[in-house]
């Protein structure tokens, strides 16, 4: 265990339906990130929390929405989906400031596929 | 815009041979580069990591390299064992938040 948990692991949703992932970590971190895992790509980051303010949105769609109540946990609503959103979701924590890198600690992951 | 290309993309080895994955990246500003394993099921783990003012850095029998002038680094696996087989990851960090990862590496170790 990485001490990032991630909820749900499989989710099977269609394009018309509302749904949230959601990661906690109990590592103490300040940072937390999504990114998007697709087959045969490299691991692309969507979002950075650094003490509950955004920081890194990087060009996501509005169909993804983040929401980070506190340092721990860490929320992605999903809404209108398209099937090419269909991948794995990979949460990460860490710590760290600007300027300076720290490794990340990644959760198992929710695979989801949009319908 | 910032960049880390990694090869081979599939890499298959015999028990107890050496495995090597190399990687370059874009941004002459990077200054940390670490090395994550993924196995089926799970999120990506830290195996190695290093900065750029070091050279080279070894952790039993995982070690990475890091010519700064040429903007390359490696990941070397020595007497690699089934357990090894996994997806290997490079990246790459000019600090803070934003990590820039190489599309991967399958590694399976035959035995």
């Amino acid at each position: 265990e990485t001490g990032v948990t991630q909820t749900p692991r499989h989710l099977v949703m269609g394009m018309t339906n509302k749904k949230s992932l959601k990661c906690e970590q109990h590592l103490g971190h300040n940072a937390m990130y999504w990114y998007k895992q697709s087959a045969k790509k490299p691991l692309e980051l969507m979002f950075v929390y650094n003490f509950k303010e955004q920081t890194e949105n990087n060009s996501v769609p509005s169909r993804f929405s983040p929401e980070c109540p506190n340092s721990s946990h860490l929320f992605l609503h999903l809404h209108t989906l398209q099937p090419e959103d269909s991948a794995l979701y990979l949460c990460a924590s860490s710590q760290g400031r600007a300027g300076v890198p720290y490794e990340q600690y990644f959760g198992p992951g929710t695979r989801l596929t949009v319908t | 815009g910032e960049n880390v290309e990694q090869h081979p993309s599939t890499l298959s080895v015999q028990e107890g041979d050496s495995a090597v994955i190399k990687c370059t990246y874009s941004d002459s500003a990077s200054n940390y580069f670490p090395w994550y394993k993924q196995e089926l099921g799970k999120g990506p783990q830290l195996i190695i990591d290093i900065r750029s003012n070091v050279g080279e850095k070894k952790d039993q029998r995982i070690a990475v390299t890091l010519n700064k002038t040429a903007k390359h680094f490696s990941l070397h696996i020595t007497e690699t064992q089934p357990e090894d087989s996994a997806v290997y990851f490079c990246a790459a960090s000019t600090g803070g938040f934003k990590t820039i990862f190489g599309a991967g590496t399958r590694l399976f170790v035959k035995a």
